[in-house]
């Protein structure tokens, strides 16, 4: 069974910096394209970031490009995001995916980042 | 980027009822269109993709259709499992975006 697991979520304050993990089982996960997810305390899902299977590329939304980093390390199944310069409106629970064809087939269980002073 | 307006942004509807969501493009996206289901306090779940192709293990009653740049996804004879919240998603072009959500509620 495909299962993906996030961790690293918490409480930091604004300016601080985080990074999530996520790892991954069931699939071959270096062919597999990644992606984060995030949703805001009762909003709607926004698309942050998604890898290709090799990690050569890599997009951002326009709100995080610049504050955060997209990467995975295909021998441990493991995927990271790097948080920098955290902003309140940052603070949301944020999902990884597996992308077959650009659409998100397996979602994690997500991890809560929560940003305030 | 690809604007997705989703409509309507709740629905109230009674078990059995015939629903549609309808999700339109700011562009063309060539299909590129999912559709999640999303249950409080859980991850998204995949319904659709390619603007009409049933994902694995997904009930027959969900479809998805599209004309040009709207896409529609019904449900036929809602279940009481079906009550939740949907998204629509373009994958056509990057930043990928979704739809604002469309909250099925019972009536």
């Amino acid at each position: 069974d495909v299962r993906l697991l996030e961790s690293g979520g918490g409480l930091v304050q604004p300016g601080d910096s985080l990074r999530l993990s996520c790892t991954a089982s069931g699939f071959t996960f270096s062919r597999s394209d990644m992606s984060w997810v995030r949703q805001a305390p009762g909003k709607g899902l926004e698309w942050v970031s998604a890898i290709s299977g090799d990690g050569r590329n890599i997009y951002y939304a326009d709100s995080v490009r610049g504050r955060f980093t997209f990467s995975r390390d295909n021998s441990k199944n493991t995927l990271f995001l790097q948080m920098n310069s955290l902003r309140a409106e940052d603070t949301a629970v944020y999902y990884c995916a597996k992308d077959p064809g650009g659409y998100s087939d397996y979602w994690g269980q997500g991890t809560l980042v929560t940003v305030s002073s | 980027d690809i604007q997705m307006t989703q409509s309507p942004s709740t629905l109230s509807a009674s078990v059995g009822d015939r629903v549609t969501i309808t999700c339109r493009a700011s562009q063309t996206i060539n299909n590129y269109l999912a559709w999640y289901q999303q249950k409080p306090g859980k991850a998204p779940k995949l319904l659709i993709y390619k603007a009409s192709s049933l994902e694995s293990g997904v009930p027959s009653r969900f479809s998805g259709s599209e004309s040009g740049t709207e896409f529609t996804l019904s449900i036929s004879g809602l279940q009481p499992d079906d009550f939740a919240t949907y998204y629509c998603q373009q994958y056509w072009r990057y930043p990928r975006t979704f739809g604002q959500g469309t909250k099925v509620e019972i009536k």
